[in-house]
């Protein structure tokens, strides 16, 4: 069985260019999860997603990330404009958690990103 | 709001010795508490998980109890092995009736040596 998928696995930009991420969850999985790790930092959550909702996006800054998830499978994360506070691992994860739950969350290997 | 506290790393410990990896939390009613394990180059993975209250959880010789009195979840293994090293994050889960997520610690780094 094929595990998340994320890409690029590293990205490195200038300030203020926009740049976006993709994961491919699990297939069947229905919940989805993007996390942000900085070093030596455990990962905090972003967004989460059951199907196409966002049912938790309370901890994502909204002035310039963006995230969706059409038809309830892929999803994509995005930063525009990019800032040098930016840098960190991003970790998509999914999981067959009921509604509500969450149960094991099952992780992909992240896309390292560097704003210089 | 809710939290988990992880010793500080990285622990180096030769092959075979015993390990303690000391994890507290701090939330309102009763967690799920997790172990996941990051090694080198590779996602997180669940290493072990506990749901309630005295639940022990096993996996690959590790071990972690849920100690609501001391709000703790240790992990534990007998004898490391050189293949052991990695990231180790202790989590928590706590559903709240309408979403639930993973809240981490900030990982401990084990180093196994010959």
């Amino acid at each position: 069985e094929a595990g998340v998928v994320q890409s690029p696995r590293y990205k490195i930009i200038e300030k203020k260019q926009p740049v976006a991420f993709w994961c491919n969850p699990i297939s069947g999985h229905n919940t989805l999860y993007w996390y942000l790790q900085n070093l030596g930092q455990g990962p905090e959550l972003l967004i989460r997603y059951e199907n196409e909702e966002a049912v938790d996006d309370s901890q994502l800054p909204k002035d310039r990330f963006s995230a969706e998830r059409l038809k309830g499978v892929d999803s994509t994360l995005k930063i525009q404009p990019a800032e040098l506070g930016d840098s960190a691992v991003y970790l998509c994860a999914s999981s067959l958690a009921r509604t509500g739950a969450t149960g094991e969350l099952f992780f992909g290997e992240g896309s390292r990103l560097t704003v210089l | 709001g809710d939290s988990v506290t992880q010793m500080e790393g990285p622990v180096t410990l030769s092959e075979e010795a015993f390990l303690t990896i000391n994890c507290t939390y701090t939330a309102t009613g009763y967690p799920s508490l997790f172990w996941y394990v990051q090694y080198p180059g590779e996602g997180l993975q669940l290493l072990l998980k506990a749901t309630k209250a005295d639940d022990k959880g096993s996996n690959k010789g590790f071990e972690a109890t849920y100690r609501k009195e001391t709000t703790s979840f240790h992990l534990e293994k007998g004898s490391v092995q050189v293949s052991d090293s990695a990231v180790y994050f202790c989590a928590l889960d706590h559903y709240t009736g309408t979403a639930s997520k993973l809240t981490f610690g900030t990982g401990t780094r084990l180093q196994v040596t010959l």
